[in-house]
């Protein structure tokens, strides 16, 4: 049975920090990943989907990298803004690319002006 | 492209009657939809999966006579909240996708509070 541990659950940094998210899964078998921001009482966005065969992705200051092997996933966040505050959560399909998909509990983080 | 829209945003409800959330896929099709539910503090939980022109697949635990699911088209699935009781009272979210390469899309979600 696939899960999805998110550490830490909060986290609270200085305006302009670096910091990581850390995401793992316990069965290696997955077909991508997928990192999400969500927005209190708001749905998800989406930030990043990392393919089973690929290492890592960015997109503007995120970058999220993937070892299947470890079963591990980073969420790497530069020159951290007071509008990245949020609950950022990791995800990945079980039963199928297409099919369900199991989430971690989120780390809510603050940046603080 | 791969819009997902859902309605309401939130909705409040006297316990005992029925609630319908409406989930669409705006500039695809999608023959697969999945609805999930979320605690406070928790993680989004599946709770069904809406397959168009057939009935949805439950997952253990959800009662399938209370959260009835129609997918009656390949841009429109909707979940109905029937005889809502306060532990009802959670954030619905739907997902849709137009295929494995596309990442996952999610609707706006809804806040459901039965008083």
């Amino acid at each position: 049975k696939q899960e999805v541990t998110q550490i830490p659950a909060a986290l609270s940094v200085p305006e302009g920090e670096n910091l990581v998210l850390n995401c793992s899964f316990t069965d290696s078998a997955i077909y991508n990943l997928q990192w999400f921001r969500q927005d209190p009482g708001k749905g998800l966005t989406s930030l990043l989907l990392i393919q089973s065969s690929q290492r890592e992705q960015t997109s503007g200051r995120l970058n999220a990298s993937l070892d299947k092997s470890s079963g591990r996933s980073t969420l790497y966040i530069a020159a951290s803004q007071p509008g990245d505050s949020a609950t950022y959560l990791c995800a990945v399909p079980y039963g199928g690319s297409q099919g369900n998909l199991i989430f971690g509990k989120g780390t809510k983080l603050s940046v603080k002006p | 492209g791969a819009v997902v829209s859902q309605h309401p945003s939130w909705v409040i409800c006297k316990s005992g009657t029925s609630v319908k959330i409406e989930c669409r896929s705006l500039d695809f099709q999608a023959t697969t939809m999945f609805w999930y539910r979320q605690f406070p503090k928790q993680s989004l939980m599946l709770m069904a999966t809406s397959n168009e022109g057939s009935k949805a697949t439950y997952e253990q635990g959800v009662e399938k006579d209370k959260f009835l699911i129609n997918h009656a088209s390949l841009t429109l699935s909707t979940l109905t909240v029937t005889s809502a009781h306060p532990e009802d009272s959670s954030f619905y979210i739907c997902r849709a996708t137009p295929g494995a390469n596309y990442g996952y899309t999610f609707g706006s979600g809804t806040r459901l509070t039965v008083v």
